[in-house]
């Protein structure tokens, strides 16, 4: 079976600190993906990535960064926390041919931003 | 742009009622379609998936889902619910040829009463 596997499941963090969310996946996946979810909003985009340190916005990349220096590993930056990027954080991978873009997911990381 | 839109946002069931929750899509070309659920703290599953051929597609846990050309639409349905199947639904949709992106609805929260 995949296995996606995200860093923290809980995190709080102050105002202005740099935190950094780490996303892993044991299946050799081209494809990796940040995701935030919100109520009423569903997933959104932040950034993807297709293959090492390549990676592309997504629909909300402002305020978010990302690192991808092994294929195994996709990292999403908060350059300096704010409030408003208090959310559910989502990982998935996906293969790059051959799955019909079916990804899948990490647990979710919650973040709160005080 | 592609967009998905889950009209419902929440559904109140007994448990044994049939299910029924809607997903219609906007998007140029040729789709692929997915149904994940979304237990509470949990990251995304996927139910079942759509690619091409037969129309209504089985899923796991009892769930069918009928993609209708005409009408851009995928509909997830249940016979009978279990309490067990209190959860989010997601639908989505990603392009069959190209970019690797899958863009989700709003999702649907599914609560069951004994």
């Amino acid at each position: 079976d995949v296995k996606v596997t995200q860093s923290s499941r809980y995190l709080v963090k102050r105002t202005g600190e740099k935190v950094f969310l780490e996303c892993v996946q044991d299946m050799d996946h081209e494809n990796m993906f940040w995701y935030r979810q919100d109520p009423g909003l569903g997933l959104r985009l932040i950034y993807f990535s297709y293959d090492v340190k390549m990676k592309e916005k997504g629909d909300i990349p402002e305020g978010y960064s990302v690192s991808r220096e092994k294929k195994e590993r996709f990292s999403l930056i908060l350059e300096s926390a704010s409030t408003n990027q208090t959310s559910m954080y989502l990982c998935a991978s996906s293969l790059a041919s051959g799955s019909h873009n079916e990804q899948y997911f990490g647990p979710g990381t919650r973040l709160t931003v005080t | 742009a592609q967009s998905v839109s889950q009209h419902n946002h929440h559904v109140i069931l007994s448990e044994a009622a049939s299910l029924e929750l809607g997903c219609n899509y906007s998007y140029g070309g040729t789709v692929n379609l997915f149904w994940y659920v979304q237990s509470p703290g949990q990251g995304l599953q996927l139910l079942l998936k759509y690619f091409s051929g037969d129309t209504l597609v089985q899923g796991i846990k009892g769930f069918e889902a009928e993609f209708k050309r005409s009408q851009s639409s995928f509909n997830l349905r249940k016979p009978s619910v279990h309490w067990s199947d209190a959860a989010e639904y997601f639908c989505a949709v990603g392009a069959s040829q190209g970019a690797q992106k899958l863009v989700f609805g709003q999702g649907t929260r599914l609560t069951i009463n004994p």
